[in-house]
């Protein structure tokens, strides 16, 4: 597609719950980028992958955070045992290069997440 | 660890005035420094970007100047209208692989 898609567009969990994102890149992109965007700024980079390689996960919370990206499905954000500090706006971006070839970063409309 | 520094938090302009928001970083390994605008409630959207091979680039009203010694990067709107009215984030990238977002401007230009 010519956009960034992501669902659900707004999720609700109880705290302790299980939460899954889901985030469709830009055809032909090959770098997907996670952030965590809390009370409107802040946004936090959490993982990075090169088609389904992750790249950078140096922001990942990793005791209840993981993420994929296979080939000929969506790449997906799952929060395991969800805590309120989890809600969060979360923006799924791609890229079409990387290295010396970096370049814009395309977000998607994110999906809301509270944690009740 | 990495760390990108925004100032100010707040900036309030008259519609016409220009506008000026600045950026540190720490990671001298950066080499992409896009500048993303977000409307209330939208997805943030890139207005401008600089590599680390060029001090300035200019696209109508606004541009972006680089200074790599000082690891201090500025963006300038120039005229600014009331749809200026935005939160502005700088952002500095290490290969693409890691993006580290400043705190973010919100800016008002007021009519």
């Amino acid at each position: 597609g010519e956009e960034v898609a992501q669902t659900p567009k707004h999720l609700v969990r109880g705290e302790g719950q299980k939460a899954k994102l889901y985030c469709a890149p830009i055809k032909g992109h090959s770098y997907v980028f996670w952030y965590q965007q809390v009370l409107k700024n802040e946004f936090k980079f959490l993982i990075s992958f090169q088609n389904e390689n992750v790249f950078d996960e140096t922001g990942m919370p990793k005791e209840r955070f993981s993420a994929k990206c296979l080939p000929n499905s969506p790449c997906s954000l799952e929060i395991q045992a969800t805590k309120l500090e989890d809600s969060a706006v979360y923006f799924c971006a791609s890229s079409q290069g990387g290295g010396l070839a970096v370049n814009e970063q395309f977000f998607g409309p994110g999906t809301r997440l509270t944690v009740l | 660890g990495e760390n990108v520094e925004q100032h100010p938090s707040t900036l309030s302009v008259q519609e016409g005035d220009s506008a000026v928001i600045k950026c540190t970083y720490s990671d001298s390994a950066s080499n992409y420094f896009p500048w993303y605008k977000q409307e209330l409630g939208k997805r943030p959207q890139l207005i401008i970007d600089i590599r680390s091979n060029v001090g300035e680039k200019k696209d109508q009203r606004i541009a972006v100047t680089l200074n790599k010694t000082a690891k201090h990067f500025s963006l300038h709107i120039t005229e600014t209208q009331p749809e200026d009215s935005a939160v502005y984030f700088c952002a500095a990238s290490t290969g693409g692989f890691k993006t580290i977002f400043g705190a973010g401007t919100r800016l008002f230009v007021k009519a």
